[in-house]
C-alpha cells in the first residue's frame, strides 16, 4: 500500500462546477499536510495547509480527518484557471524527517 | 518574499561530466530539500537539510552529493550521472521541517 494515495485522475468539469479531491495516509506518525498545485512544467506551488478544524480560503476548502487518516481538497465554483495537478502532501517524523507527495489528481476545467 | 531561486534552468551534460544545481533561499528557513520529479509522477524527495546538517537521504545513488554551505545555500553535485537520471529537480525550504516548503523553478536535466 502506498504512504499516501489520491484519487485517481483525470477529473474533467465544467466551469462553475464543485469538485472534491480525496487522499489517505497511512503513517499514524504524519504530522503535517498540505495540499499543492503543479501547473505543467512548473514547480509545486502551495495551495493550502490542512487542519483538523478545517479551513477555507475563497472557492477552496480543505479538511484533515485524523482517526480515518484522510484529507479532502474541495473546489467550488471551478475556473478555467483551476486546471493544474492536485497534489497531497504529508510530512512524518519516523526518527527521521520525511515528506511525501501524493501521485497527484489531474483536472481539466472545460468551458 | 517566498522565493527560492535555482540555477541553472536548464543542463545538458554527458555521462562522464561533474556539474553542480545551485539552490538560493533568503527566507531565514532552516530546513532544504532536493527533490526530482520525472514526467508525469510526483516530487520524490533525495535530501533533507535541516539547521544546516543532512537529516534524511533516501537511498540516493551517490553520484548524487548534496552540500549545504550556509543556512541560504544549498548545493547538489553531480557526477558519473546515467540517462535515467534525466528529471527535473527541485530545490524547497522551509521554516522548519514540518512547514510549508517553497520550492524554486527546478532544474531541467538532461543526461546524454
Amino acid at each position: 500500500r502506498k504512504e499516501v494515495e489520491q484519487d485517481p485522475g483525470p477529473f474533467n468539469v465544467p466551469e462553475g462546477a464543485t469538485v472534491a479531491f480525496n487522499c489517505t495516509y497511512s503513517n499514524s506518525a504524519s504530522q503535517s499536510f498540505f495540499w499543492y498545485r503543479q501547473d505543467c512544467r512548473k514547480e509545486p506551488k502551495l495551495l493550502m495547509s490542512v487542519y483538523s478544524s478545517g479551513n477555507e480560503d475563497g472557492r477552496f476548502t480543505a479538511q484533515l480527518n485524523r482517526a480515518s487518516q484522510y484529507i479532502s481538497l474541495l473546489i467550488r465554483d471551478s475556473k478555467l484557471s483551476d486546471s493544474a495537478t492536485y497534489l497531497c502532501v504529508v510530512n512524518l517524523n519516523t526518527g527521521g524527517f520525511k515528506t511525501i507527495f501524493g501521485a497527484g489528481t489531474r483536472l481539466f476545467v472545460k468551458a | 518574499d517566498t522565493e527560492v531561486t535555482q540555477t541553472p534552468k536548464h543542463l545538458v551534460m554527458g555521462m562522464t561530466n561533474k556539474k553542480s544545481l545551485k539552490c538560493e533561499q533568503h527566507m531565514g528557513h532552516r530546513a532544504m530539500y532536493w527533490y526530482k520529479q520525472k514526467a508525469k509522477k510526483p516530487p520524490e524527495l533525495m535530501f533533507v537539510y535541516s539547521y544546516e546538517k543532512l537529516s534524511i537521504n533516501e537511498s540516493v545513488p551517490s553520484r548524487f552529493s548534496p552540500e549545504c554551505p550556509n543556512s541560504s545555500l544549498l548545493n547538489l553535485h553531480l557526477h558519473a550521472l546515467q540517462p535515467e537520471d534525466s528529471a527535473l529537480y527541485l530545490c524547497a525550504s522551509s521554516q522548519d521541517w514540518s512547514e510549508t516548503q517553497y520550492f524554486g523553478p527546478g532544474t531541467r536535466l538532461l543526461v546524454l
